[in-house]
Parts: C-alpha cells; structure tokens; sequence
C-alpha cells in the first residue's frame, strides 16, 4: 500500500526552464511534507518541507506547493539548473500522539530529474 | 560538524549469514532512524530510536533488530540473510524537536548472494 506516490519516474527538463516534481498522497493524517533530493552512492538531503497549514513554500530557486483537498503537492524549480540532476524524493509524516519530533518518513519512488544543458 | 557517519560502506554477504550496520548519528543528535532503499520501492522506513529506546518500527519481518547506545550511535542487525535483503541502508538522525530536519549518511550497500 504505497501511501505516498511519485507517479513519475523521470522527468528530462532543460536548462533554464522551470522542473516540476509532482507527489500525491493518500493518508489523510498526513501533516508535513518534505522533498529530499539524492545523488548516487549519498544519502538523501532535505530540500524544502510544508506544514499542512500553508499551501506555499518557498526557499530560493525551490518552491513547494500544498493542495490538500487533491491529496497533492508539487516541487517548483526555477530555473533549473545541470546540478539539478537527481532523484527526488517526496515523503509524509504522521502527527505524533506523544508529539516526539522525529515521526517516522513515509517515502514515495522517487522522480529522477534529468537537466539538459 | 561531522554528518552522519555509517560503516562500512560496501558489504557483500552470502545468504543465510548475519550482518551488522553501524551508524554514528551528528553530535547532539539523540534520534536515529534507519531505511531501506531498493530499486522501486523508494525508501522504506524500518525503524527509530530515541535515547536507547525504539519508538517507531516499519512493516519488516524479526530477522530485522536494532538498538542505541548512550552516546546515541545505532546498530541495525540482519539475521539469516536473504537474496532480497540486497539493498542501501539509510540511517538518518535529528534533534529531539526536528520536523524535517533529518539528516542522512550516505548509506550502506549490502549486496547478499
């Protein structure tokens, strides 16, 4: 039960124009959101994140939108850029009952971004 | 500050045998969590710890264990190896109040065959 999706597994953009990374969701106890950008043989790096109570985030060239009722958020990067190239992770979390900082990370596949110079 | 440090990096094991992945977490960091990632399947979380106690596990089979130490760093165990085991084991660490500020190692590749 794949309750984060990244319906897309690659995306090829080109360079300059703007990337858009799509996530949809279907636990509706969801309450954060994060977007985590990976290069082989790296770990994940945290990007940009959302709290259900905005629909807009925004931090430099990344822009994170939020559109609850859909289920859906999208990741916005302008202009992109050749070190863009990666996989892109999107990933959910649930409120905490005991309201611990470090709720478990629901992952989706993943997109990998291709910028095309 | 150093990141999060996890050893060793490359690990081929043959089926049936055990295996222990070590992840030493930012200093400070007192909560640990660790994820599989597999062609596919995108990261799967498996579990987290916090001040030597477990507080949330995944949807993995027994054969999968791990624990904290005092000084925060974590051991994730593997008991009877099998060939879908093969994946990269992510450990990722954060503060106590961290929504999103979770900071991953580069990861562990097992390779069982």
């Amino acid at each position: 039960d794949q309750q984060v999706k990244q319906n897309s597994p690659s995306l090829s953009v080109q360079e300059g124009r703007i990337s858009i990374l799509n996530c949809d969701y279907t636990n509706s106890m969801f309450d954060y959101f994060l977007w985590y950008k990976k290069y082989p043989a790296e770990g994940p790096t945290f990007l940009i994140s959302i709290s259900s109570i905005k629909d807009k985030n925004e931090d430099g060239r990344f822009t994170v939108f939020l559109n609850k009722s859909a289920k859906h958020l999208s990741l916005h990067i302008v202009p992109s850029q050749p070190g863009d190239s990666a996989v892109y992770f999107c990933a959910a979390t649930n409120p905490s009952i005991s309201n611990f900082g470090n709720e478990k990370l629901t992952f989706g596949t993943g997109t990998r971004l291709t910028i095309i110079p | 500050k150093a990141g999060v440090t996890q050893t060793p990096r490359y690990l081929i094991k043959t089926r049936g045998q055990q295996v222990t992945l070590s992840c030493s977490p930012i200093s400070g960091h007192r909560s640990v969590s660790w994820y599989q990632q597999t062609p596919g399947q995108g990261l799967q979380f498996l579990f987290e710890y916090f001040s030597e106690t477990q507080r949330n596990k995944g949807n993995f089979p027994g054969r999968f264990s791990g624990r904290q130490f005092s000084n925060s760093r974590s051991e994730m165990n593997v008991s009877t190896l099998e060939l879908g085991d093969s994946a990269l084991y992510l450990c990722a660490s954060s503060l106590e109040e961290g929504r999103g500020g979770y900071t991953f190692g580069s990861g562990t590749r097992l390779t069982v065959v």
